[in-house]
């Protein structure tokens, strides 16, 4: 079965540099959401998107923007980077059917800052 | 969303079963219990979600009791391959057809479970 996919898997960026996660939803989801999970933390959300609009929003700082795009796809961009962004980051998509709980989440990105 | 409180960690041998008690005192009419697992540095994996009573499929059981204010999820007979942290998750499971609101996870601090020979 489909998955979500992220893009890249693996980022290295330098502090102040920018950067942008690419999430592309099992197909048919039409909802997507962001979270961010630091060393040795939970997950936290950061931003959702249901049906291309921004949805809900949580911890996430004023230097990130995300939008999802007409095919459904959603990207995140990161500007500004500091040391403390490094973290792996998810995207998880959700059906349209399906309420709060049943979200799939892709494999990750994890971005490093040095 | 509900404040959920779950054990730090668990331990456990191999083919043993292995029960995970969430408590959620102020737990909402209109709000569904969630579990889900997370290996390390994969995404957490949705595993089973209820509203009352009992709901058990191919992986684990989810038993709620009559006041909701706690849950508890049964992985039977457990191998290597379940270690992992597991988060209880409490909300309001509405679809954003109805609300109009994708919502938010809020993952607490899940139980970390580790199975040994």
């Amino acid at each position: 079965a489909a998955g979500v996919i992220q893009s890249p898997r693996h980022l290295i960026k330098e502090k102040r540099e920018t950067a942008t996660l690419k999430c592309y939803p099992i197909p048919r989801h039409d909802t997507v959401y962001w979270y961010q999970q630091g060393p040795g933390q939970d997950p936290q959300f950061l931003i959702s998107f249901y049906e291309k609009m921004q949805s809900d929003k949580g911890s996430i700082p004023d230097r990130f923007s995300a939008q999802q795009f007409s095919d459904y796809h959603s990207e995140l961009n990161m500007s500004s980077l500091e040391l403390g962004d490094s973290a792996l980051y998810f995207c998880a998509s959700s059906p349209r059917r399906a309420g709060m709980g049943e979200q799939y989440f892709g494999p990750g990105t994890r971005l490093t800052v040095t | 969303l509900a404040k959920t409180t779950q054990p730090i960690s668990m331990d456990s041998y191999e083919g043993q079963e292995v029960n995970i008690t969430c408590s959620h005192n102020n737990i909402a009419t209109n709000d569904y219990i969630t579990w889900y697992q997370q290996f390390p540095s994969q995404g957490p994996r949705f595993i089973i979600q209820g509203y009352k009573t009992k709901v058990t499929n191919e992986v684990a059981s989810l038993f709620i009791p009559a006041d909701r204010k706690s849950s508890t999820l049964s992985l039977p007979r457990v191998s290597l391959s379940d270690t992992a942290v597991y988060y209880c998750l409490v909300g309001d499971m509405s679809s954003p057809r109805l609300t109009g609101t994708a919502s938010k996870l809020t993952f607490g601090t899940g139980t970390r479970l580790q199975v040994t020979l």
